[in-house]
């Protein structure tokens, strides 16, 4: 079947503008993850849905990060007035239930850069 | 949250044998380690989970002391395909269902294999 997606792939803005990044999972898995990857670095952690439940959202660096999920689907992460160090991947993951023990599955990720 | 600490690169012969340590020190009891693998421009995979004693699969083993505040990934007979960043996660099982979750990666090993 189809693995997690995200759209769009590479996404260049001015600093100051809004990007919305879109994540569509897995069909019938019930956690989703975002996480940024900067340049040579390794994966942080960013937020996490589970189901219809509030999602812990002290992961996001900064208020200008916010990120939505309708239901079980699409999640989107948007960060507003962009700066230049919010320049990285970002990355999707979803999985078949909560849970660290359970397996993620990444999409291709977001290339984001910010002039 | 358990941290994870792994060296930042490794380098290897093709044919050998590459064992890979993280260390985390403030394991919890529900938690679980879980290996991923990366190759540049994708997103990470899977490779092998457990949460006690030694546990094998097709690609590789994955090694866990009594204590726990360790794990090793065992990758036999490396090849250049194994060229990646191995990263070691920790995290637990738990479905809280009020979205309250972190993962934590460790920052990656950078395997480099020479032919």
């Amino acid at each position: 079947g189809a693995g997690v997606s995200q759209s769009p792939s590479n996404k260049v803005t001015e600093k100051g503008k809004d990007v919305e990044l879109r994540c569509d999972p897995i069909s019938g898995h019930t956690a989703l993850y975002w996480y940024r990857q900067r340049l040579g670095q390794g994966l942080e952690f960013l937020i996490y849905f589970q189901g219809n439940s509030a999602p812990d959202k002290s992961g996001l660096p900064s208020d200008r990060f916010s990120a939505e999920r309708t239901g079980e689907s699409v999640s989107t992460l948007t960060i507003q007035r962009t700066q230049q160090e919010d320049s990285a991947v970002y990355l999707c993951a979803s999985s078949l239930k909560a849970g660290g023990a359970d397996t993620q599955y990444f999409g291709p990720g977001t290339r984001l850069t910010v002039l | 949250l358990a941290k994870t600490t792994q060296p930042i690169s490794m380098d290897s012969y093709e044919g050998q044998e590459v064992n890979i340590t993280c260390s985390h020190n403030n394991i919890a009891t529900n938690d679980y380690i879980t290996w991923y693998q990366q190759f540049p421009s994708q997103g990470p995979r899977f490779i092998i989970q457990g949460y006690k004693t030694k546990v094998t699969n097709e690609v590789a083993s994955l090694f866990i002391p009594a204590d726990r505040k360790s794990s090793t990934l065992s990758l036999p007979r490396v090849s250049l395909s194994d060229t990646a960043v191995y990263y070691c996660l920790v995290g637990d099982d738990r479905d809280s269902g009020a979205g309250s979750y972190q993962l934590t990666f460790g920052k990656g090993t950078k395997l480099s294999v020479i032919p």
